[in-house]
């Protein structure tokens, strides 16, 4: 199966900085099928960005995703304080559909 | 408005059994793939199962495969996960997931999700 390394595993940053997550796969992610998905406490995960780079439905565009092969990165151009969250990557074109173990950012 | 809502949940004895189930709403549920995922308390997503629109194709995690089933039954726009010989290390949020587009690139990408079930392993 293809292992998903993040990093890192904690950040801790304030609001209006610039972040820049990594994760980078054990091997070729086929097609960039990678995702990114932004979780919040008690609540259920929401879909960022697809296809490494497109960014989903009301999503604001202060994420970016960028990357390709084995090495991808989620951009949040200017952190908003309702960003403090974790941050899980996936990738979906080898099964089994693995994640990451997550970014967690926390306010600095 | 598209919904997914879990239940079947619960406390359940190490070596039993559960069916979860998630009924899904505001959309053509049987155009669409659908994905099992689940979060130990503490941790991390762990992918599960996906299924296809028709049921032809499922997949499984490793930690999934001969204990864990996913299906479906289009007719009652409802996702099923049969998990047998539960584990302590099964216990978990579950969620399920729909698949963003109906055909493509992007079929297995989990663009909505319920708000999950929780099952407990304990004796």
């Amino acid at each position: 199966e293809i292992v998903l390394t993040q990093s890192p595993g904690t950040l801790s940053l304030s609001p209006g900085e610039r972040v820049t997550l990594s994760c980078r796969a054990s091997q070729s992610v086929s097609s960039s099928y990678l995702v990114w998905y932004q979780q919040k406490p008690g609540q259920a995960p929401r879909l960022l960005i697809y296809g490494a780079s497109s960014r989903a439905t009301a999503i604001p565009d202060r994420f970016s995703g960028s990357g390709s092969g084995a090495d991808f990165t989620l951009t949040i151009s200017r952190l908003e304080p309702e960003d403090f969250a974790v941050y899980y990557c996936q990738q979906y074109g080898t099964s089994p559909y693995t994640f990451g173990q997550g970014t967690k950012l926390e306010i600095k | 408005e598209v919904q997914l809502l879990e239940s079947g949940g619960g406390l359940v004895q190490p070596g039993g059994s559960l069916r979860l189930s998630c009924a899904a709403s505001g959309f053509s549920f049987s155009n669409y793939a659908m994905n099992w995922v689940r979060q130990a308390p503490g941790k991390g997503l762990e992918w599960v199962a996906a299924i296809s629109d028709s049921s032809f194709s499922t997949y499984y995690a490793d930690s999934a495969k001969g204990r864990i089933t996913i299906s479906r039954d289009n007719s009652r726009n409802t996702l099923y996960l049969q998990i047998n010989s539960l584990r302590v290390e099964d216990t978990a949020e579950y969620y399920c997931a729909k698949g963003k587009e109906p055909t493509g690139s992007y079929y297995y990408v989990m663009d909505v999700w319920g708000q999950g079930t929780t099952v407990t392993v304990s004796s």
